[in-house]
């Protein structure tokens, strides 16, 4: 079946630094997939999105790349702000229809 | 636009006892999925209803979660006897028919927090 696997978290970091959110997957064709991110005290809103090998989803400065070869999605930003504090999915469908979420990753940035 | 509206925001019941969750999707959307979110755990899907028939409920534990959708509007989701492991947040979100996952996102609402003790 298919499934999504998250770097665990927690996660902190400073203002300005690097983040990175590893997440792969296991589907048995070609999901498409989504980083969704659930602020403190919202429900959860999509990200971004890719839905074939080598596309580039991006969205507020984060960035992802649906890498068939090594089965990845990874999130990245180059530098996260206070407001980046959030929990992070990462999701799949390959029915157009059903999302399968991973785990989730909580990040929290400090001034 | 309004968001996809869920009540109560908050709920703590004892175990074997019932409980039902409310929600209200984005106007227009045909589409509406109930999802269960344990603690440390990403949403699981429990229910998907296409207007007001159900098109997947194969993860739903029928002998103790209902769910139905009169009207093909607002969709209420039951837990009778409620277990401690249902202790979960109970998302509903809801998407425009005819689009797919990725030419049109979910739009989630907040949850609902159940605490069953």
């Amino acid at each position: 079946g298919n499934s999504v696997t998250q770097m665990e978290g927690p996660v902190t970091l400073s203002e300005e630094a690097f983040l990175t959110i590893n997440c792969t997957y296991t589907a048995t064709g070609y999901p498409s997939l989504f980083w969704y991110v659930q602020y403190p005290g919202e429900g959860l809103q999509l990200l971004l999105k890719a839905t074939k090998a080598d596309d580039k989803g991006s969205n507020k400065g984060f960035e992802a790349t649906y890498r068939k070869e090594t089965t990845s999605f990874h999130l990245e930003k180059g530098s996260v702000q206070v407001s980046d504090s959030a929990v992070y999915f990462c999701a799949l469908s390959e029915d157009d229809y059903k999302l399968s979420f991973g785990a989730g990753t909580t990040v929290t940035v400090r001034a | 636009e309004a968001g996809v509206a869920q009540s109560p925001r908050y709920k703590i019941i004892e175990k074997r006892q019932s409980v039902a969750f409310w929600c209200n999707p984005i106007s227009g959307h045909a589409t509406l999925y109930w999802y269960q979110q344990i603690l440390g755990q990403g949403p699981k899907l429990l229910i998907q209803f296409q207007n007001n028939g159900v098109v997947d409920d194969s993860q739903l534990p029928k002998d103790r979660f209902s769910a139905e959708r009169l009207k093909g509007v607002d969709s209420t989701l039951k837990i009778q006897p409620a277990k401690l492991e249902d202790s979960a947040v109970y998302l509903c979100a809801s998407r425009r028919k005819g689009q797919g996952a990725f030419n049109s996102p979910l739009h989630f609402g907040n949850g609902t927090r159940l605490t069953v003790t």
